[in-house]
């Protein structure tokens, strides 16, 4: 597609729901990141993968966040037992390579309230 | 621990007028840093980059530049537009993928 695409736009969920939040990226985008951005901060990173591979979950609060990438293509990041604390945007971005030279392209973000 | 910080976290500007925003970071490992730009609602926006091997990068009304020395980076936007009105974030980027954002700065345009 023409830039990366996350759904759903706005999510509501109540405490101790699980919920999924997905990212498509740029056709052709070998690597793909997540973020998390909390109000009137900068985007705090989750994890990165290169095509199917994970390569890097440091970034992850806790093990109730899951991400995969299972096709090399489309992502789903995952969080169990939703906390209020987890009430931020998700951020999706892809990227050819790595964000030397290239950056990084950002869709506009999930956001989560968490009730 | 790795981190990037603004001096400014607001800033008002007349439109026309030239903008300044500051950062500041801390990993001298960082050999490169990137601007981006975000607009209410949206997701950040690659402006400009620039390598550690260089101090200065030049593009359409913007300029990035860097002293390692004081581990310090800005942007300048010349002639500043009510559309340039936005946060305004600085990342750095060590050996691999990751890219560490800062708090961001607040531009306020004023017509």
């Amino acid at each position: 597609g023409a830039g990366v695409s996350q759904s759903p736009r706005y999510k509501v969920a109540k405490r101790g729901q699980d919920v999924a939040l997905r990212c498509d990226p740029i056709s052709g985008h070998v690597s793909l990141f997540w973020y998390q951005q909390a109000l009137g901060q900068g985007p705090e990173f989750l994890t990165y993968f290169q095509n199917e591979a994970q390569l890097d979950k440091s970034g992850l609060p806790s093990d109730r966040f899951f991400a995969e990438r299972p096709e090399g293509s489309v992502s789903t990041l995952k969080i169990q037992r939703t906390q209020q604390e987890d009430s931020a945007v998700y951020l999706c971005a892809s990227s050819l390579g790595g964000p030397r030279g290239y950056g990084y392209t950002f869709g506009s973000g999930t956001r989560l309230t968490v009730v | 621990g790795e981190s990037v910080g603004l001096h400014l976290p607001t800033l008002s500007v007349q439109e026309g007028d030239n903008s300044i925003i500051n950062c500041a970071y801390s990993n001298s490992a960082s050999d490169y840093f990137i601007w981006y730009k975000q607009e209410s609602g949206k997701g950040p926006q690659f402006i400009i980059d620039i390598r550690s091997n260089m101090d200065k990068r030049q593009g359409q009304r913007v300029t990035v530049l860097l002293n390692k020395t004081v581990k310090h980076l800005s942007l300048q936007i010349a002639a500043t537009q009510p559309g340039d009105s936005a946060v305004y974030f600085c990342a750095e980027n060590a050996l691999g993928d990751k890219v560490i954002f800062g708090p961001g700065t607040s531009l306020s345009v004023i017509p």
